[in-house]
């Protein structure tokens, strides 16, 4: 079966410097594998997503991450923080096994909060 | 175009009552999905619909749950009776395309408290 762990529960960073969200999966097929974010009172926003095309992805807002299948690890990063980036962030990856293909729901990993100091 | 919208935003009832979730899906959607996420725990899949008919509803946790999408448009998602156990945030989400490509559009979510 297919799991996400976010290694960190909470990140803090100055404004400026930067960002690292922790993610690693577990998969016995080739993963589709995303990073949402949801800041306060707000919906579950798409920041970036994996499909086995470039390793380097990168998404909306200056954020990329990179898929290393060695690892297992589908790491977050912004070279550097804004305020505004302060939020929760989602790594998810698609539960393929029961459907194949490209179909499957989505497993969400626990969540890392990331705030930002001025 | 207009996002999701779910209502209400919070809901805070006693244990025992009913309470209905409504979600909106992005017009045209014909796949609407509900997620739920219980204090501390992740968020989890609870059901998708195809138009009106429910593809899969796997992660409904028990009977207490309902799930409706009369005319393929809005959803509800009904408790009854509401317990302890199923305070969280209740996730609605819509997209034209299958599941799992990650295409979803997030509603705001409906936090629930159960007292």
């Amino acid at each position: 079966a297919q799991s996400v762990t976010q290694l960190d529960s909470h990140v803090s960073v100055s404004e400026g410097t930067p960002v690292l969200l922790r993610c690693n999966y577990s998969s016995s097929y080739s993963p589709s594998l995303f990073w949402y974010v949801q800041h306060p009172n707000k919906g579950l926003q798409l920041l970036l997503k994996y499909t086995s095309a470039a390793t380097l992805v990168k998404g909306i807002n200056g954020f990329e991450a990179e898929f290393k299948k060695s690892e297992t690890s589908f790491h977050l990063t912004k070279p550097s923080a804004h305020m505004s980036d302060a939020a929760e962030y989602f790594c998810v990856v698609s539960d393929q096994a029961n459907y194949g293909g490209s179909q499957g729901n989505l497993i969400f990993g626990k969540g890392t909060k990331l705030s930002v100091k001025p | 175009e207009a996002g999701v919208t779910q209502f209400p935003s919070h809901s805070v009832i006693e244990k025992g009552q009913t309470v209905t979730l409504r979600c909106d899906p992005i017009s045209g959607h014909d796949n609407l999905y509900w997620y739920r996420r219980v204090m501390g725990k992740e968020i989890k899949f609870l059901l998708h619909f195809v138009k009106e008919s429910k593809q899969d509803e796997s992660g409904m946790p028990n009977n207490r749950f309902l799930a409706e999408r009369t005319g393929g448009t809005y959803s509800t998602l009904k408790v009854q009776p509401a317990e302890l156990e199923d305070s969280g945030v209740y996730f609605c989400a819509s997209s034209q395309r299958d599941r799992g490509s990650g295409g979803y559009t997030f509603g705001s979510g409906t936090r629930l408290t159960v007292v």
